[in-house]
Parts: structure tokens; sequence; C-alpha cells
């Protein structure tokens, strides 16, 4: 199984919800990451998970909290967000966090998110 | 800062023709990965080269790397319609680091 699952793919909340994006692999890839994309422009990255625990935190603001619950899921929690947030947000895996040194990544298809 | 920088930004051919797009980057790196992007969807990794090697293939993608000129090639041979869509080049920040994604080319084959 080489992929990467995300859900929901379409997420629609106002600035005073809570919500939480998920995603999943069962490659056993240690690392996992999350990216925000607006449009036209590429992915910028936000977290990464190495063997479950955070080590790149790319100075996202804190109503984005990152969570690895284990080995295989990875979860971005939502919270008073603002419009300037609404973007696709990629989740990634990798079998390690060595990603420059030769390690390709596999992405999921994204949540399309919109904050109102 | 090190990101690669993809040349031309869009890219529109007929079907059948070949595509070319280019990649430079600033400074030393050990690969430099290209990712294809279909419109609002997840990216799907094509190609890693080393810096040690010159020329990979890939079905009909060939990627060629340039040390000396810090710079790197995506040729798509007998393009067809399904090959539209966003191309990026990735590189490494530092040698064993995250990668930095470069702002793209939008390719559009025409049927």
């Amino acid at each position: 199984d080489t992929e990467v699952t995300q859900t929901p793919k379409h997420l629609v909340m106002g600035m005073t919800n809570k919500k939480s994006l998920k995603c999943e692999q069962h490659m056993g890839h240690r690392a996992m990451y999350w990216y925000k994309q607006k449009a036209k422009k590429p992915p910028e990255l936000m977290f990464v998970y190495s063997y479950e625990k955070l080590s790149i935190n790319e100075s996202v603001p804190s109503r984005f909290s990152p969570e690895c619950p284990n080995s295989s899921l990875l979860n971005l929690h939502l919270h008073a967000l603002q419009p300037e947030d609404s973007a696709l947000y990629l989740c990634a895996s990798s079998q390690d966090d060595w990603v420059g040194a030769y390690n390709e990544q596999f992405f999921g298809p994204g949540t399309r998110l919109t904050v109102l | 800062s090190q990101q690669g920088e993809e040349d031309p930004q869009a890219l529109s051919i007929q079907e059948g023709e070949n595509a070319t797009m280019n990649c430079s980057y600033k400074t030393s790196i050990n690969n430099l990965q290209w990712y294809r992007q279909n419109s609002g969807r997840g990216l799907v990794h094509l190609i890693l080269i080393r810096s040690n090697e010159r020329e990979k293939h890939s079905g009909r993608l060939r990627v060629t790397l340039d040390t000396s000129k810090k710079s790197s090639s995506l040729l798509i041979t007998a393009s067809r319609a399904a090959d539209t869509a966003s191309y990026f080049c990735a590189i490494p920040k530092t040698s064993y680091d995250k990668v930095i994604f470069g702002p793209g080319t939008s390719l559009s084959v025409i049927p």
C-alpha cells in the first residue's frame, strides 16, 4: 500500500470553529509532514514529525497544532483560523526524515480548507 | 535562500511535442527531485537524481543535472494531454534536511 490518505477532502469552517485534519499512511514510513499550499504557489512546509516526535516547526502560528498519535497517523488541529489560512493542506510521508539524503516523499490528495 | 527556480513559469505545447523545463539553484546539493501536481491534487514524485549522476530516465521522462552550472532539466517526450500539470523541482535546504520546492512550471498539453 503506497497511499497516503487525508480526510476530509473539503472543509469549510468559521473563524471560531475547532476542526481537525487527518492523515494516514501504512507504508511504515517514520517521517510525516504537513504542507500548506496557496493557489499557484509551491507547497510550504509547516511541520515535520520524525519517529512520532515533532522535529521541525516552521514558525507556524499556534492556531495550527499538530499531533502524531502513532507512526501511521498525523493530525492537524485547527482553532481560531483566519480567512488567509484558506489553502490546500497536504500531508506527506517518507521513509525517514533524511529527505535531503535521497528519500522521496509520498503525498496525500490534500484537504481544501476554506475559512469564512 | 536555497530554492530551485523553474523556468519557464508556464509552457503550452501540442500533444506529441516534447516539453523541457529547467531548474536552477544556488548552493551545492546532494540530490534534486522532480514532482508533478495535477490541478488541486497531491504531488507525485517523478525522479530523484543524485549529485554524482548526470542523467536519469523514467519512461518518457529524462532528467539531467549539471552541478557545475547548478541546474537541472526535465524533458517529457511525446507529451500527452494527461501530462498537463504543474512540475516542481525540490532541493534539500542543507545536506540532510527538508526539501524546498521551487515555484513550479505550469505545463499545458493541448490535444
